[in-house]
């Protein structure tokens, strides 16, 4: 399977703890985004990567967030001392980013569910 | 305001019927408008991506922006059941902002 790859696809934590989730990119993509999607809603965006730098994050992304690209390839995102609130899908999604116009387009996982309990 | 407002439905149709779906957004700046189809528990999958105003066909799914009116369609026709997901529209200024993407419309397509 050469697509997005998420890991775990599902993980509940009590409220307090910290957890990591990993995301894989497609293979050579160098541009990673992670979102959130809540019940209902679509995805809103979290921060992205352009190879290993971290070049946004969205004013959702509390301190108690972090997320990571050590060497351009996989990215993890930690939360710590989760909350209730953090319940959520959390999407990964990949781009080979050139500049030209093909390259807005975004292959998303398939997600970690996140439940806080 | 959102930026990207899009009805949630649920909207039901029968099998061969044409669907239309629908987003409006807020912001002139954005250029670059995609469709994704998302089944449930499962992440987006990029049905359709367009840029600036115009119409773009890809077997049975027409994908069209009216910049003017900032409006946003994705027509299937001939519906099938397994077209039945959550259709979300997404729109972005450049390549180096992230999506915005609206709730999602449920479709259900009954046989």
């Amino acid at each position: 399977d050469t697509g997005v790859s998420q890991d775990p696809r599902h993980k509940i934590t009590k409220r307090g703890q910290n957890v990591t989730f990993r995301c894989d990119p497609i293979s050579e993509h160098n541009r990673l985004y992670w979102y959130r999607q809540t019940l209902g809603q679509g995805p809103e965006f979290l921060t992205y990567f352009q190879n290993e730098a971290q070049l946004e994050k969205s004013r959702l992304l509390s301190d108690r967030f972090s997320a990571e690209r050590p060497k351009g390839s996989f990215s993890t995102l930690e939360i710590q001392r989760t909350e209730q609130g953090d319940s959520a899908m959390y999407l990964c999604a990949s781009v080979a980013f050139t500049g030209g116009r093909s390259s807005y387009e975004q292959y998303f996982g398939p997600g970690t569910r996140l439940t806080v309990t | 305001q959102k930026e990207v407002e899009q009805d949630p439905g649920p909207l039901s149709v029968p099998e061969g019927a044409i669907v239309s779906l629908n987003c409006t957004y807020s912001n002139s700046a954005f250029q670059y408008f995609m469709w994704y189809r998302q089944y449930s528990r499962k992440g987006p999958e990029l049905l359709m991506y367009t840029y600036s105003s115009g119409n773009k066909e890809d077997g049975r799914f027409t994908a069209q922006v009216d910049k003017s009116s900032k409006y946003i369609s994705l027509f299937i026709r001939d519906s099938q059941p397994s077209d039945s997901a959550t259709y979300l529209c997404a729109t972005t200024p450049s390549g180096n902002t992230p999506l915005v993407f609206g709730k999602g419309t449920r479709l259900s397509v009954i046989a």
